[in-house]
């Protein structure tokens, strides 16, 4: 069955420390979709990105960046130089082909606190 | 103006009541879907609507009901409320897959708290 994994359930930094948060997956399936949704303290859910399980290339976004491994089935979630502002709950969740994609399984979200 | 509204945003109720939360959404997509949040659980499925005529039931569809008024609009409803369904409630749409895995878009969250 399909499942995702975030074990950390809180990361405290202090600002401009580097941060990973680390994902974990399980799924039968050779073709699937991966994502990072961010939930800041106002309470919405802000997707941040979408990764299909053919492309294993590291994605860079500014002070994100993600590291997709299928060979341990993680998809981690890096900020570097950690704001104030990326204080939140950050979920990472997964999609597979049995539901035509269209359900979202999810993790238990991991709260990144980041203090001045 | 947001494309996935929820109304209410916020509600306390009391044990026994009915309760209706609404979603609409302009963006045109044919996919919605409710969940709710728990701390520590994360989100969690509760029915989903590829179109109109087609509602399915999630993970955790007991105690609620749905309806599907028009493609925009996606109603939540508790008919008998209990306190173990306090919760943050979302809405989300996503439209047709093209390659697959298009992201599902979020409404601002309703809080329901029941009594």
């Amino acid at each position: 069955a399909q499942k995702v994994t975030q074990a950390q359930t809180e990361i405290s930094v202090v600002e401009k420390e580097d941060v990973t948060l680390d994902c974990v997956y399980e799924t039968r399936d050779t073709t699937y979709y991966l994502f990072w949704y961010k939930q800041p303290p106002s309470g919405e859910l802000v997707f941040l990105i979408r990764r299909n399980s053919f492309d294993e290339q590291n994605e860079i976004s500014g002070r994100y960046s993600w590291n997709f491994q299928k060979s341990t089935s993680s998809f981690n979630f890096t900020i570097t130089a950690s704001q104030v502002v990326d204080s939140a709950v950050y979920f990472c969740a997964l999609s597979e082909p049995n539901t035509g994609f269209q359900k979202l399984v999810f993790g238990t979200g991991t709260r990144l606190l980041v203090s001045p | 103006d947001a494309d996935v509204t929820q109304t209410p945003r916020n509600r306390i109720t009391k044990t026994g009541k009915r309760i209706m939360l609404e979603c609409s959404q302009t963006k045109g997509h044919d996919r919605m879907y409710w969940y709710r949040q728990d701390p520590g659980l994360g989100l969690r499925l509760i029915y989903y609507s590829f179109d109109v005529k087609d509602i399915n039931k999630g993970e955790i569809s007991d105690g609620y009901s749905v309806s599907r008024q028009a493609q925009a609009k996606f109603s939540l409803s508790l008919e008998s409320a209990i306190p173990n369904q306090t919760a943050l409630y979302f809405c989300a749409t996503s439209g047709e897959p093209g390659t697959g895995g298009d992201e599902q878009f979020f409404g601002p969250g309703t809080r329901l708290t029941v009594l």
